[in-house]
């Protein structure tokens, strides 16, 4: 089966930076992904790990260690266009196994 | 640039009502998914298919089935819509392989009455 935890809802303000924790079980692992989206809008794509470490791209970075089943996505210099649902998702063969999402507002 | 599109953005159907969602991609994905998004639960994997008229069934295949005949079009099918197939159905398709994203489509908000 598969198992994927992160943290409902989280608030931070304007410039601060937020990391966002996913844990997970699974029964096989090709990868972890995390995807952002916006309200009514669809997931879009904003890192991938598979190997150990820290990927870094702009204002976002991911983290993954696959010995502890973790990972994290990290904000940085939050901006108000920030302010939306984060989703991790673990990869194994064809499929994607998502947790439930993480909204995080950005507040003034 | 990727473009997946669904045929309806919100659809409003009868208790028994035969449904049909259409997904089609521009990308020549061999990979295509659905899923449904409820709130608290995530995204749930329905059905995917790796090819032309295959399927395999996702983690909640009850109530539900697929077609694709096409490799752009890949069509999830309610045979007797219910209350509680009421949410939000994304579709995406990618590439096989490792490390590839999906593109989703933007949803198709459904309501059974």
């Amino acid at each position: 089966g598969q198992n994927i935890d992160q943290p409902t809802e989280m608030t931070a303000t304007e410039g601060a930076i937020v990391q966002i924790n996913c844990t997970y079980q699974t029964s096989g692992f090709n990868g972890l992904f995390w995807y952002q989206q916006h309200a009514g809008e669809a997931p879009t794509f904003l890192s991938y790990n598979v190997l150990d470490g820290l990927e870094e791209k702009g204002r976002f970075s991911s983290f993954l260690s696959r010995s502890k089943g973790y990972s994290y996505l990290l904000l940085k210099e939050l901006q108000m266009k920030d302010s939306a649902s984060y989703l991790c998702a673990v990869s194994n063969d064809y499929k994607l196994s998502f947790g439930a999402g993480t909204t995080v507002t950005v507040r003034a | 640039d990727v473009k997946v599109t669904q045929s309806s953005r919100y659809l409003v159907k009868r208790t028994g009502e035969k449904v049909f969602l259409e997904c089609v991609q521009d990308m020549d994905h061999e990979n295509m998914f659905w899923y449904r998004q409820d709130p608290g639960l995530g995204l749930r994997l329905i059905y995917f298919s790796y090819d032309v008229k295959m399927k395999e069934k996702g983690d909640i295949p009850e109530g539900y089935s697929v077609s694709r005949e096409k490799k752009e079009r890949f069509s999830l099918i309610l045979e007797s819509a219910s209350t509680n197939q009421t949410s939000m159905y994304l579709c995406a398709s990618t590439t096989p392989g490792q490390g590839h994203e999906q593109y989703f489509g933007p949803g198709t908000r459904l309501t059974v009455t």
